[in-house]
């Protein structure tokens, strides 16, 4: 099955600096990558994900970059809030079993004033 | 946009009974639910994916006799901790993917979570 290792577990900024998370995982054939931020006692929320045929995908303030090759992928927050405080996970999907995501360990984000 | 409701959000039970808790897609249909659960300061934990019209598949290590999950229509599935103990306690998350809307989106949607404590 999957793997999906994530670092750091734990990332303190200063409000205005950027902020960047990374994720790896074992299964080639996968081809989904989301990225979820969850707020204590709520559901994840999808702030962005990217598929594999996409090397990079932004919005806003949020980027995702994916390589294939060495299977890893980061998260880019750029000009972080204190409201991007939270945790974020990021996920990989394994194909051919309904699509069904393992998640990685998760990083708690404090954006300091 | 997709919606997905969970009822109870938070349950309170004895050790030795049984709680069932409902995931709703509100505005599409899904074949394929997903139930996960989540310690403390822990990652989603996927339990077992929930198949509409057929029987669950379970992650390794989730005892199926003790979590009964039951998708009797493309809008609902349920999953009931039977004969629940004080290490049952956790936060219930269920998602759906919106399988027949555009694009065959990969998009999972989740629901708000059932805060399950046993005493």
């Amino acid at each position: 099955g999957e793997n999906v290792e994530q670092h750091p577990s734990t990332l303190s900024v200063q409000e205005g600096d950027s902020a960047v998370i990374k994720c790896t995982y074992s299964d080639s054939a996968s081809n989904y990558f989301p990225w979820y931020k969850q707020e204590l006692g709520k559901r994840p929320q999808l702030i962005i994900d990217i598929r594999s045929n996409v090397g990079e995908k932004k919005d806003q303030r949020i980027a995702v970059t994916l390589n294939k090759t060495a299977k890893h992928f980061s998260l880019h927050i750029t000009e972080t809030q204190p409201e991007d405080s939270a945790v974020y996970f990021c996920a990989a999907n394994l194909p051919g079993t309904a699509s069904k995501l393992t998640f990685g360990t998760g990083t708690r984000l404090q954006v300091t004033l | 946009g997709a919606v997905v409701s969970q009822h109870p959000s938070r349950v309170i039970c004895k050790s030795g009974t049984s709680v069932k808790i409902e995931c709703r897609s509100l505005d599409f249909q899904a074949t394929t639910m997903f139930w996960y659960r989540q310690f403390p300061k822990q990652s989603l934990m996927l339990m077992a994916t929930s198949n509409e019209g057929s029987k669950a598949t379970y992650e390794q290590g989730v005892e199926k006799d003790k979590f009964l999950i039951n998708h009797a229509s493309l809008t609902l599935s349920t999953l009931t901790v039977t004969s629940a103990h004080p290490e049952d306690s956790s936060f219930y998350i269920c998602s759906a993917r919106d399988q027949f809307g555009q694009g065959a989106s990969y998009e999972q949607y989740f629901g708000p979570g059932t805060r399950l404590t046993v005493t």
